[in-house]
């Protein structure tokens, strides 16, 4: 079955550490999201990239790093610099390039959940 | 630009009872509108979606949702709720930014409760 597949399902950092969280689709889809979910906040766009080897910085960007090496996977590591990394990140996709199909519905994965400790 | 306001940040209800989340939104030109169910710590799961053709909007488990230009909203709706139907909704509007990129503009999201 295509889909979304993120890993791991839970994940912890120390103070000062950069970890990376793995998003992988099947789904042949052009363009990959991340998303940080926080409590009564909605989903906020983090980086999101329409093919290989381009990305752009989404609304909140700052501490985060993603690379685009594949068309099937969209990595995101949170660095050190991100002060407040406790949160639920889901990654998306959708079908084709943004500026043609704005009616197209995204797929996410089940999420990550990350907590400093 | 676009904006999408969820009205209710909680919505409780009894099984069996019709359930309303509200949702309102701005836009300057035709909108596509969406709603996602999240259950607890899993991903988003698209209820429904409207791209301007017929205003009224079937999804799955029984939701739908209405298109209503003149009033900005589209509210999602079902008859009869399940406890199944517990879960948190979020009301997203496609959003095209400065460099003709479409992006999704998410609400805060609605909890609905359910209770026996």
């Amino acid at each position: 079955d295509g889909g979304i597949t993120q890993s791991p399902k839970y994940l912890f950092r120390k103070e000062g550490q950069n970890v990376t969280l793995s998003c992988e689709q099947n789904l042949n889809h052009d363009a990959m999201y991340w998303y940080r979910q926080d409590p009564g906040q909605g989903l906020r766009l983090i980086y999101y990239s329409q093919i290989v080897n381009d990305f752009q910085k989404g609304d909140i960007a700052e501490g985060y790093s993603v690379s685009r090496e594949k068309k099937e996977s969209f990595p995101l590591t949170v660095t050190s610099a991100q002060k407040n990394p406790t949160a639920f990140y889901l990654c998306a996709s959708t079908l084709g390039l943004g500026t043609v199909v704005g009616n197209t519905e995204a797929f996410f994965g089940q999420g990550t959940r990350l907590t400093v400790v | 630009a676009q904006s999408v306001t969820q009205l209710d940040s909680h919505v409780s209800v009894s099984e069996g009872t019709p359930v309303l989340l509200r949702c309102n939104y701005s836009s300057s030109y035709s909108p596509s509108l969406f709603w996602y169910v999240q259950h607890p710590n899993k991903g988003l799961q698209l209820l429904l979606k409207y791209t301007s053709a017929a205003t009224l909007v079937k999804g799955i488990n029984g939701f739908e949702a209405e298109f209503k230009k003149s009033e900005t909203s589209f509210h999602l709706t079902k008859p009869s709720a399940h406890m199944s139907d517990a879960a948190e909704y979020f009301c997203v509007v496609s959003d095209l930014d400065t460099s003709g990129t479409y992006k999704y503009i998410f609400g805060t999201g609605t909890r609905l409760k359910v209770l026996a």
